[in-house]
């Protein structure tokens, strides 16, 4: 039982390039999240899902886009990268929105030059 | 606005003696509250949490105050050992008002002298 992971562990983008984030869950959780996490700063939603084919955004959406074809699976996708999206990004998946805990994976560390 | 407020980025104590980390929120609909810990390169892992209805969870070496009245709540590690030195972000949540997500606060970097 892996929880949650994460692909790549490091990435180093060029501006106006694009990537894909990955992020599996094996727990069959219905909630997965994106989270980023600048120096310093405490962890920002910017998109999350609420099963398979729902998703909606966070706190800081722009520049992001996701989708949620499977319950396992929940990719994040950098369309043109800048600068200020060089930062840490965490996903997480949580069984039932509310009191149930939510599990993180260990991060992607990208870097926008 | 930052709702979840810590304001202590970082914090050493010596080992075996009490470490205090310290939450503040603003907003008074929160009503369940987490504290998460984050090791270097690895992802957060919940640590513990305390429902609005309660003053004080307790787990092992690890308590949560909280104080509704203050909008404050406190982790409590006694003793502290040199392995809890990591990073550690409280959280707030709504769920009795419908908001599920979590907020974050900034973190405190603990540090556990040998």
């Amino acid at each position: 039982n892996a929880g949650v992971t994460q692909t790549p562990k490091f990435r180093i983008l060029k501006i106006g390039q694009s990537m894909t984030l990955q992020c599996t869950q094996d727990m069959n959780h219905n909630y997965m999240y994106w989270y980023r996490q600048d120096p310093g700063m405490g962890l920002k939603l910017i998109y999350y899902s609420v099963g398979a084919g729902i998703t909606d955004k966070g706190e800081v959406p722009n520049g992001y886009n996701v989708s949620r074809s499977t319950t396992e699976d929940f990719p994040l996708r950098l369309e043109l990268a800048a600068p200020s999206q060089t930062s840490v990004y965490f996903c997480a998946a949580q069984r039932e929105r509310g009191t149930d805990t939510q599990y993180f994976g260990p991060g992607t560390r990208l870097t926008v030059l | 606005d930052q709702q979840v407020k810590q304001n202590s980025p970082s914090l050493s104590v010596q080992e075996g003696r009490i470490s205090i980390l310290n939450c503040d929120y603003t907003n008074s609909m929160f009503d369940y509250f987490l504290w998460y810990k984050k090791y270097p390169a690895e992802g957060p892992t919940f640590l513990i949490s305390i429902s609005s209805i309660k003053d004080k969870n307790e787990d092992g070496r690890f308590t949560v105050f909280l104080n509704k009245s203050a909008k404050h709540l406190s982790l409590h590690i006694v003793p502290s050992q040199p392995g809890d030195s990591a990073v550690y972000f409280c959280a707030a949540t709504a769920p009795g008002s419908g908001t599920y997500k979590y907020i974050f606060g900034t973190g405190t970097r603990l540090k556990v002298l040998a």
